[in-house]
């Protein structure tokens, strides 16, 4: 199975910054089938941005995806007090789909 | 609005079968090109796919899992259940329900609200 590593594991910014989280898979995605995900405590996750670059329904434009193969990137251009949250990838194109460990994104 | 529900018990014997029902409200679970499964959430090995079921009753499995899990539908009451067998304090975990993304049965598009589901004697 492809296994996903994100990093950092944890990044510390303040409001308004530029915040960039990587994944990077063990092995091709196909067909770039790579999701993004934000929880927040005590809440189920919830789909950012799927096919490594199309934003959900809902999503903020703040929010964006890119990468192939097995470097992708989620990017959040100004970080509003609600974006401070744990973020995850998932593969989902070859099975098993995998999550990686995820990245929590902290208030500075 | 797509709803998902999980509904079990939290607590579960060491050795016996885990069962959840997951309830979709707002939309028909026979809906073409949509997967409904289940994924768990522990602290020891983070965010894990169960597997999936399509309305037909066409299944998949995570590899890992597969040889104690069972998942099924009821299209008559607008659910699918999931069955883990022989559990350990390892299947300790939140357990979510959810629909995949078009096509893609091991993708997540909407989540339940996820139920903690002990196993503990």
């Amino acid at each position: 199975e492809i296994v996903l590593t994100q990093s950092p594991g944890t990044l510390s910014l303040s409001p308004g910054e530029r915040g960039t989280l990587s994944c990077r898979a063990s092995q091709s995605v196909s067909s770039n089938y790579l999701a993004w995900y934000q929880q927040k405590p005590g809440q189920a996750p919830r789909l950012l941005i799927y096919s490594a670059s199309t934003r959900a329904t809902g999503i903020p434009d703040r929010f964006s995806g890119s990468g192939s193969g097995t470097d992708f990137t989620l990017t959040i251009s100004r970080l509003e007090p609600e974006d401070f949250a744990v973020y995850y990838c998932q593969q989902y194109g070859s099975s098993p789909g995998t999550f990686g460990q995820g990245t929590k994104l902290e208030i500075k | 609005q797509l709803q998902l529900q999980e509904s079990g018990p939290g607590l579960v014997k060491p050795s016996e079968t885990l069962s959840l029902t997951c309830t979709v409200s707002g939309g028909s679970i026979r809906s073409s090109s949509y997967y409904w499964g289940w994924i768990r959430q522990s602290p020891g090995k983070g965010l894990e796919w169960i597997g999936s079921i399509y309305y037909s009753g066409s299944t998949y499995y995570n590899p890992s899992l597969k040889s104690r899990v069972a998942i099924s539908v009821d299209t008559s009451k607008n659910q699918f259940s999931l069955k883990l067998s022989s559990v350990t304090a390892a299947d300790t975990a939140v357990y979510y329900c959810a629909r995949s993304l078009l096509f893609n049965y091991d993708s997540v598009a909407y989540w339940g609200q996820g139920t903690l589901v002990t196993v503990s004697s």
